[in-house]
């Protein structure tokens, strides 16, 4: 996987509590992203980031929030998590100094919020 | 917004059959498309790119189009195999995804 890690693998929470998913890479690739993975949706892109404390926007990014101190780490936060945000969850790098590079994805977090 | 649509949830073919997966994308074309293979419980992992300049490319037993006509590129799996089952992901300059094909290869 790249030298890509997720923690934690699988989390269950319940509705309403804060939850950080953590993706760590050993490549010190510049850009890094969240997506989340549904039935019938695909992957989505949720924030991504083009260095350190430079993140912006994807296609799904109400109700998360993203943060890069340092390059290896990108930190995906749900504020106050809702049943709809129960998936999948990918981080994923890329090399390019553009963000139309070949990704590298890590293995996933389950995320279920009861 | 730019879509993209990969018009088959699934397929199952005969091993030994060539298996050919669509993916379709609406509006302008995309300066590259490219191809992802995801196993169950995994990430998706690369496995090629095709440039808008480019009608084909290939490796090993796979064969990418591009039609920029027909905003459309097609994936080939020659001489599948068993092995070959998974998830297929198209994306257009790797931030949107098409849904995914599921290849089953039946030995």
């Amino acid at each position: 996987d790249a030298g890509i890690t997720q923690s934690p693998r699988h989390k269950v929470t319940e509705t309403g509590t804060p939850v950080t998913l953590r993706c760590h890479q050993t490549e010190n690739h510049r850009y890094m992203y969240w997506y989340r993975q549904d039935p019938g949706h695909g992957l989505r892109l949720i924030h991504y980031s083009y260095g350190v404390k430079d993140t912006d926007k994807g296609e799904v990014s109400d109700g998360y929030s993203v943060s890069r101190s340092k390059t290896e780490d990108f930190l995906l936060t749900l504020e106050s998590a809702t049943s709809s945000q129960t998936s999948v969850y990918f981080c994923a790098i890329s090399e390019s100094t553009t963000i139309t590079d070949t990704q590298y994805f890590g293995p996933g977090t389950r995320l279920t919020v009861l | 917004s730019q879509k993209i649509e990969q018009n088959s949830e699934a397929l199952n073919i005969q091993e030994g059959k060539t298996a050919t997966l669509t993916c379709n994308y609406t509006n302008y074309s995309p300066a590259y498309l490219q191809w992802y293979r995801q196993d169950p419980g995994r990430g998706p992992v690369f496995l090629l790119l095709i440039r808008e300049n480019e009608k084909e490319k290939r490796k090993e037993r796979l064969k990418v189009t591009f039609d920029t006509t027909l905003k459309q590129s097609l994936f080939h799996i020659t001489a599948s195999q068993p092995a070959d089952s998974a998830t297929y992901l198209c994306a257009l300059r790797a931030l949107t995804f098409g849904q995914g094909t599921i290849l089953t290869v039946h030995p």
